[in-house]
């Protein structure tokens, strides 16, 4: 068990550009999230998976973002058309289903935007 | 509305002494209950859970934290702080279907 792993660790870009993170989730767990985290501010939940479905969607999650997890393994988080508000710490979790909220985290991409 | 609350921006406590953060929540119903540790270019590492049962749980690294459903709280003690110990400490609450709400963290300092 290698835990939690998101790639990249962390992402500078331009205004305007597109960027995608990974999440590589411990691999007998079934559900997936995505967390926003700001400086000073505890994660903010952004959308879950269970398998491949996408089950939740926050208010947060403009439609510039776009999470996939195709094969109800590692899951990917597309920014479009970035701006510098998106600049922040993605944190991925992942957990088995019937242990609700006992969430693994990764160690987070962050994400710079100039 | 939901929300966890940590009214401690920071904590400053010397080596050896004890320590309690505090966490207040609004929840629907009895949510489940956690603690977690962030330290710097780290993964957040869950310290402690409530779920139900005996409403004061132990942790890891020597923590422990007690439900009070009247006060609705789930404060985080430790008797004896050691410097690892500092680092930022969020509570947090979710329910089976529903997400997880963090609070806005505590940061402890350690002095020595």
């Amino acid at each position: 068990d290698t835990g939690v792993s998101q790639n990249p660790r962390h992402k500078i870009t331009k205004r305007g550009q597109n960027v995608t993170f990974r999440c590589d989730p411990i691999s007998e767990h079934n559900r997936l999230y995505w967390y926003r985290q700001t400086l000073g501010q505890g994660p903010e939940f952004l959308t879950y998976f269970q398998n491949e479905a996408q089950l939740e969607k926050s208010r947060l999650l403009s439609d510039r973002f776009s999470a996939e997890r195709p094969k109800g393994s590692f899951s990917t988080l597309e920014i479009q058309r970035t701006e510098q508000g998106d600049s922040a710490m993605y944190l991925c979790a992942s957990s088995l289903g019937d242990r609700e909220g006992e969430q693994f985290f990764g160690p987070g991409t962050r994400l710079t935007v100039l | 509305a939901q929300s966890v609350t940590q009214p401690d921006i920071h904590i400053t406590v010397s080596e050896g002494a004890s320590l309690e953060l505090r966490c207040n929540y609004s929840y629907g119903a009895t949510p489940y209950l956690f603690w977690y540790v962030q330290s710097p270019g780290q993964g957040l590492q869950l310290l402690l859970k409530y779920f139900s049962g005996d409403t004061l749980v132990q942790g890891i690294k020597g923590f422990e934290a007690e439900f009070k459903r009247s006060q609705s709280s789930f404060n985080l003690r430790k008797p004896s702080v050691h410097w690892s110990d500092a680092a930022e400490y969020f509570c947090a609450a979710g329910s089976r279907g529903f997400k997880t709400i963090f609070g806005a963290g505590t940061r402890l300092f350690v002095k020595a």
